[in-house]
């Protein structure tokens, strides 16, 4: 299984709501990464996750908290965004380094 | 921090080779990737190369001169299905890459 999958494809969400974007593999990958990227673009490094354990944050608002509950799953909780937020959600992971990362289709939010 | 140069669009025809070049400027580095993105899809790994030197793999080849800050992506026998943007990335710790803005690939018949 070479796939990394993620939750929800689509998600439409308020400025006050909170909403959670999950992320999925079953690689054994051991580093786990969340991108955002706005329409031509390029991936924008958002967290890492090395072995469960949050070893990036570029800087990050704290509107958006990432979680790894386990090996396999990644996930990233949204509060009280902006609509600048609107962006394509990509969840990525690795096994021996950053320089070969398996990318998920992606969770293309909208905040209104 | 790092800074990454490539073309911001190349434009070929079917069966052509075409180059598409990446400077970086970084204070420290492992490693350079290549990714291709078609449109309203993810990003792919292409290629790496950590030492200096080509790496082939079917029809995309990868170049690294470490000394020259300098890699290519060069893709051959170019088919439609090819049209779609290629960033190239730099690790310049062990935790991460930095992409460059990213080069649109357009094969026309």
């Amino acid at each position: 299984d070479t796939e990394v999958t993620q939750t929800p494809k689509h998600l439409v969400m308020g400025m006050t709501n909170k909403k959670s974007l999950k992320c999925e593999q079953h690689m054994g990958h051991r580093a786990m990464y969340w991108y955002k990227q706005k329409a031509k673009k390029p991936p924008e490094l958002m967290f890492v996750y090395s072995y469960e354990k949050l070893s990036i944050n570029e800087s990050v608002p704290s509107r958006f908290s990432p979680e790894c509950p386990n090996s396999s799953l990644l996930n990233l909780h949204l509060h009280a965004l902006q609509p600048e937020d609107s962006a394509l959600y990509l969840c990525a992971s690795s096994q021996e380094g950053p320089w070969e990362q398996y990318f998920g289709p992606g969770t293309r939010l909208t905040v209104t | 921090g790092q800074s990454l140069e490539q073309p911001s669009e190349v434009t070929a025809v079917e069966g052509a080779i075409v180059q598409i070049n990446c400077t970086y400027q970084t204070s420290g580095f492992y490693g350079l990737s290549w990714y291709q993105q078609h449109d309203g899809g993810a990003p792919t790994f292409l290629s790496y190369n950590a030492l200096d030197g080509l790496e082939e793999t079917g029809r995309f080849s990868s170049f690294l001169s470490r000394s020259d800050s300098y890699g290519y992506l060069l893709l051959q026998e170019l088919q439609m299905k090819d049209s779609a943007s290629y960033f190239c990335a730099v690790q310049a710790n062990a935790g991460k890459s930095t992409f460059g803005d990213g080069t649109t690939l357009t094969v026309k018949p």
